[in-house]
């Protein structure tokens, strides 16, 4: 089974600062990665799929990287509406679609 | 705007089965290009994938869970639902309905672009 690990597991950042957050897959899943954002309460929500391409309606300050094994969230000057936990999600081998444990991300 | 909501008791006996619908609005259920999927997440916990549904009726499950899981659809309702047996109180969980995008590389993987709200299924006697 592939495992996900998604690092840090806590990232403090201040509002406007960039926020970077790591995914590490054990094994090759090509570009086929997603990330999720989710807030407390709510549903996870879509944000980058095929590694780098926004979901619909999501800003550009999201941007997702990597290929292989190493994969990368970026936010951009992050907005108060920002802080939350986010996942990835491999969708390439079987057994398929498995979520990394999750990084939280706080105002610093 | 699609719209997902989950619907079922909250509360199931430990031994007994978890019996959850999906209901689709806004769109069809029977639409060939999405399978509909069921993802659970323990309080405080990450995310697993319990398995996924097309509209004839084909499915992929979990491995892990695949013994104790049914999904079945109905079209003309516009509703999926999920069956899980011989529950524990390890199956303590907020369940999501999501529509899945397929991916290319491998049958049966997916993600996932649109979620219900989600419901909290406690299994406790």
């Amino acid at each position: 089974e592939i495992v996900m690990t998604q690092s840090p597991a806590t990232l403090s950042v201040s509002p406007g600062e960039r926020a970077t957050l790591s995914c590490r897959a054990s094994q090759s899943v090509s570009s086929n990665l997603a990330w999720y954002q989710q807030k407390p309460g709510q549903a996870p929500r879509l944000l980058i799929y095929g590694a780098s391409t926004r979901a619909t309606g999501i800003p550009a300050r999201f941007s997702g990287s990597g290929s292989g094994t190493e994969f990368t969230l970026t936010i951009s000057s992050l907005q108060s509406e920002d802080f939350a936990v986010y996942y990835c999600q491999q969708y390439n081998n079987w057994p398929p679609n498995t979520f990394g444990q999750g990084t939280k991300l706080e105002i610093k | 705007q699609l719209q997902l909501q989950e619907s079922g008791p909250g509360l199931v006996k430990p031994s007994e089965t978890l019996s959850l619908t999906c209901t689709v609005s806004g769109g069809s259920i029977s639409s060939s290009s999405y399978y509909w999927g069921w993802i659970r997440q323990p309080p405080g916990k990450g995310l697993e994938w319990i398995g996924s549904i097309y509209y004839s009726g084909s499915t992929y499950y979990n491995p892990s869970l695949k013994s104790r899981v049914t999904i079945s659809v109905d079209t003309s309702k516009n509703q999926f639902s999920l069956k899980l047996s011989s529950v524990t109180a390890a199956d303590t969980a907020v369940y999501y309905c999501a529509r899945a995008i397929p991916g290319i590389a491998v049958a049966g993987t997916q993600y996932f672009d649109y979620w219900g709200q989600g419901t909290l299924v406690t299994v406790s006697s």
